[in-house]
């Protein structure tokens, strides 16, 4: 079965920093990823995702993530983080039976 | 556009009972999946409908029921609440996986 692995709970980093969260998937066919955000007492919000083609993906609020399937992962980065940017972030894969499988999330702490 | 819009945001009902939450998914979407979150499990998938037709399943007992209309809105019930059922129930609509979903702020659903 497919599954995600985040491998940080917790991620603290400083105000305009930069920063990068973890993902790592098994899967032995095709992939679709995903990067979703949980703001306090929100539902989440889609990131970015990978389907297919460019292996660098651009999501909003200035993240990216590279697909690497030698290391069968998907890394969230962003070169320089803001307060607002304070979330919990989960990383997804969709499975063979076309379910979106969650990773059990990341916090992303910002420090003043 | 509307969102997806969860009702109630806030329940709480005492072990033994049951209930049912609502989710109306954005217009024009026929997909609704329903997950449960909790700080020990994370994200679960509870499951999905398609055209008022169960698509997908998660491995919850048959306590957890769901439908759908035939205008797309949704509703999850759960029987015989256990206090193991505390958690934030949000639901997701979309056009298929790879799509990715928009999920709704959820339903803080309290068993005492």
């Amino acid at each position: 079965a497919q599954s995600v692995t985040q491998l940080d709970s917790q991620v603290p980093v400083f105000e305009e920093a930069p920063v990068e969260l973890r993902c790592n998937y098994s899967s032995s066919v095709s992939v679709y990823l995903f990067w979703y955000v949980q703001y306090p007492n929100q539902g989440l919000q889609l990131l970015l995702k990978y389907l297919s083609g460019s292996t660098l993906v651009k999501g909003i609020n200035g993240f990216e993530a590279e697909f690497n399937k030698s290391q069968t992962s998907f890394h969230l980065r962003k070169p320089s983080v803001h307060i607002s940017d304070t979330a919990e972030y989960f990383c997804a894969v969709r499975n063979r039976d076309d379910k979106i499988i969650f990773g059990k999330g990341t916090r992303l702490h910002i420090l003043p | 556009k509307a969102g997806v819009t969860q009702t109630p945001r806030y329940l709480i009902k005492t072990r033994g009972q049951q209930v049912t939450l609502s989710c109306s998914p954005i217009s024009g979407h026929r997909s609704v999946s329903w997950y449960q979150q909790t700080p020990g499990q994370g994200l679960q998938f509870l499951f999905e409908y398609f055209s008022e037709t169960q698509r997908n399943k998660g491995n919850f007992p048959g306590r957890f029921s769901g439908r759908q209309f035939s205008n797309s809105r949704s509703e999850m019930n759960v029987s015989t609440l256990e206090l193991g059922d505390s958690a934030l129930y949000l639901c997701a609509s979309g056009q298929g996986a790879i799509y990715g979903y928009t999920f709704g702020s959820g339903t803080r659903l309290t068993v005492v």
